[in-house]
C-alpha cells in the first residue's frame, strides 16, 4: 500500500493564530491531493482538493482565504488555518491518490486541531 | 442532488455476522468504497466495487448491484476490534468521492 503522512498529529492554539497542517506522500507521487474536515460524530467533509502546480479548487461553503493550500512538490501539500478560532476546532485528514489510478485514495493519519 | 445513505448505528455479537447496507443516488458512478474509521483515527481501506457481485477479503465482503444503487458490507466471525465506524463512499462522474454519514457498530460480547 501507500503511506501517507500528517504533522502535525495534534495541535493546540490560540483564536487569531494561525497553523500550519503538512501532508506528504511517503512512497509515491500524488499528483492530486484532498483536504477532509471531520467534525466529532459527522461524516467526511471535503475541503478541497489540490492539485501539483495549480491551484486548489475548494468546495462550496469553504473560505480559501482562510484555508490557503499549496501543493508546491509531488510529495507535499499543506494547509494553512488562518486566524483561526474556536469553531475551526477540528479533526483535518488529508489523502492522495497515486497518478492515473481512479480509485483508491490513501489517508494521512490525520490533524486534531483544538482552538482555544 | 447527490445522496448516500447508510444506517446510523448498528450492534452486533462478538463471533456473530452483519450486514451494513448502503444505498446512493449519485451523478454518474465510478466505484464504491468502504472504509473503517475508529475514534479518533483516519478512515482505512476495506473494499472497493466497481462491477456488480460480491469481492470477499478475509472476514468481510462487500456486495454491489449498479442497477439498484445498492451495496453492502458484509462483517463474519464479529471481534471486539472490529468496533468503529464504516463510511460507504462512491466516486461520481466526475471522480469525486461522495461520503455517507457513515455507521457506528457497536461489538457486544
Amino acid at each position: 500500500g501507500a503511506v501517507v503522512s500528517q504533522h502535525p498529529s495534534w495541535v493546540i492554539c490560540k483564536s487569531g493564530t494561525s497553523v500550519k497542517i503538512e501532508c506528504r506522500s511517503l512512497d509515491f507521487q500524488a499528483t492530486t491531493m484532498f483536504w477532509y474536515r471531520q467534525f466529532p460524530k459527522q461524516s467526511l467533509m471535503l475541503m478541497a482538493t489540490s492539485n501539483e502546480g495549480s491551484k486548489a479548487t475548494y468546495e462550496q461553503g469553504v473560505e480559501k482565504d482562510k484555508f490557503l493550500i499549496n501543493h508546491a512538490s509531488l510529495t507535499l501539500s499543506t494547509l494553512t488555518v488562518t486566524s483561526a478560532h474556536p469553531e475551526d476546532s477540528s479533526f483535518y485528514i488529508c489523502s492522495a491518490m497515486r497518478p492515473g489510478e481512479a480509485s483508491e485514495q490513501f489517508f494521512g493519519p490525520g490533524t486534531r486541531l483544538t482552538v482555544l | 442532488g447527490q445522496n448516500i445513505d447508510q444506517p446510523t448505528e448498528m450492534t452486533a455479537t462478538e463471533g456473530a455476522i452483519v450486514q451494513i447496507n448502503c444505498t446512493y443516488q449519485t451523478s454518474g458512478f465510478n466505484g464504491l468504497f468502504w472504509y473503517q474509521q475508529h475514534a479518533g483515527e483516519a478512515p482505512t481501506f476495506l473494499s472497493y466495487n466497481v462491477l456488480d457481485g460480491l469481492e470477499e477479503k478475509g472476514r468481510f465482503s462487500s456486495f454491489l448491484s449498479r442497477s439498484k444503487g445498492y451495496s453492502y458490507l458484509l462483517l463474519k466471525e464479529l471481534q471486539m476490534k472490529d468496533s468503529a465506524s464504516y463510511l460507504c463512499a462512491v466516486k461520481d462522474s466526475n471522480y469525486q468521492l461522495i461520503w455517507g454519514a457513515g455507521t457506528k457498530l457497536i461489538i457486544k460480547p
